[in-house]
């Protein structure tokens, strides 16, 4: 089993749809927890950080995790085209654990 | 400010040769990690630095080295090429390694082994 489970999609959806994207975990060590957007070619862009469990808004994005269930959720209200690109889960544990742990990514197109 | 830096943005080598690959971190950031994306997959970790240490190595082969310099740019070296190293390299920098530490990623050097 992997570390980080990400459906890899593809997802297609309208232009004003609402976008729910999803990642489970194993290890019941991660507490902080991260989503990338990745446009075709590019470097990965932070787009939320949370730690712990709960929710944090930014603008059009809401980041949802439970750690209960070992699941992270990044919803995206009134999608737009330039939101079209791979989405990227990411955690990590605390202390010295350092590293980011990935999920493959879900490849978003949003349809004008 | 200007973001994570990296070069060369795209590297061609053959099989057993060496490769070098170069990551400038954001200013004031003393922390670089290097991570390989391989298509169609997540970043997978290789190394992170600070302060011109090593504070951590995933699990890739001794053929992969890194250094910090003091000015806190970094190098990833690859030796003895193989195809399977064909992917896209990241640097990632932050503060320095800590419980809020948050990773800035560069654009990548993308390295085609043939």
């Amino acid at each position: 089993q992997k570390e980080v489970e990400q459906d890899p999609g593809p997802l297609s959806v309208p232009e004003g749809a609402i976008v729910s994207l999803n990642c489970t975990y194993s290890n019941s060590a991660f507490q902080y927890f991260m989503w990338y957007r990745q446009y075709s070619r590019k470097g990965p862009e932070l787009l939320m950080y949370t730690y712990s469990s709960g929710n944090k808004e930014d603008g059009r994005f809401t980041a949802q995790v439970d750690k209960s269930s070992k699941y992270i959720s990044l919803f995206i209200r009134d999608s737009q085209p330039s939101d079209s690109a791979t989405y990227l889960c990411a955690m990590r544990s605390g202390g010295s654990n350092y590293k980011l742990t990935f999920g493959k990514g879900t490849l978003l197109t949003v349809n004008p | 400010d200007a973001g994570v830096t990296q070069s060369p943005t795209h590297l061609i080598k053959t099989r057993g040769q060496q490769v070098t690959l170069r990551c400038s971190p954001i200013s004031g950031h003393k922390s670089v990690s290097w991570y390989q994306q391989v298509l169609g997959q997540g970043p997978q970790f290789i190394f992170q630095y600070y302060e011109k240490e090593e504070r951590g190595r995933g699990n890739f082969p001794d053929r992969f080295s890194a250094r910090q310099f003091p000015n806190y740019s970094s190098e990833l070296n690859v030796n003895a090429l193989l195809l399977g190293d064909s992917a896209l390299y990241l640097c990632a920098s932050s503060l320095e390694p800590g419980q809020q530490e948050t990773q800035y990623f560069g654009p990548g050097t993308r390295l085609l082994v043939l």
